[in-house]
């Protein structure tokens, strides 16, 4: 299947700072790729669906001046939390959804926020 | 609306038994895709298997089959000769044809017993 790549890892920042966290389709080209917010030994939550060229699609509560997607390139897409507050701290998973094997989507490794 | 709901929180199995994990989904399309993520320690998603709705035959990877029922919407997950490395969250995912979204279940954390 297709390779995703996150960065970073994991990142400690203070509050009232942005985040930027990158996800890269390191195989294929992705038009489409997804954010997920993951709280700890719960589901993923879908937040938005980042469109290559064009704005991102936001699932319903999720503020989309908080969680600003940008998906400039085929294998690229950003998530920047902006003023970051503690209640935003959690795990960031991005996907491809148009790489690979169809109707099959490929996960990054995730990304841990922790906001102090 | 489609759900995807997962009824064991978490199931425990001894190493070299067999496991089944229940998944069951609600849908009123007909044309849909079904998969079992795994997710271990580290947090990675894995894709276990996947199933298209329109074959019949159950789909198999290895130690890992399905069971789908779709009559009853019905998809569990068989573990086969679990090992030690098949301890982690498993999740049920569901998409419809017509879309790139996902529907997630809340995931069963399954421990492999030595």
């Amino acid at each position: 299947g297709a390779v995703v790549s996150q960065h970073p890892s994991w990142v400690i920042c203070k509050s009232g700072t942005s985040v930027k966290i990158e996800c890269r389709s390191l195989d294929f080209q992705a038009t489409t790729m997804f954010w997920y917010r993951q709280f700890p030994k719960q589901s993923l939550m879908l937040m938005a669906t980042s469109n290559e060229g064009s704005k991102a699609t936001y699932e319903q509560g999720v503020e989309k001046d908080k969680f600003l997607i940008n998906h400039a390139s085929l294998t690229l897409s950003t998530l920047t939390v902006t003023s970051a507050h503690p209640e935003d701290s959690s795990f960031y998973i991005c996907s491809d959804g148009t790489s690979g094997a169809k109707e099959t989507q490929y996960f990054g490794p995730g990304t841990r926020l922790l906001v102090l | 609306a489609q759900t995807v709901t997962q009824s064991q929180p978490e199931m425990s199995v001894q190493e070299a038994e067999t496991v089944t994990l229940s998944c069951t989904y609600d849908t009123s399309e007909n044309n849909y895709y079904l998969f079992w993520y795994k997710q271990p320690p580290s947090r990675q998603m894995i894709l276990v298997i996947r199933q298209e709705a329109y074959k019949q035959q159950n789909a198999t990877e290895n130690r890992f089959s399905v069971n789908f029922q779709k009559a009853a919407k019905s998809f569990s997950l068989k573990i086969s000769d679990s090992q030690l490395g098949d301890t982690a969250m498993y999740f049920c995912a569901f998409k419809v044809d017509s879309s790139y979204k996902l529907i997630f279940g809340s995931g069963t954390r399954l421990l492999v017993r030595p």
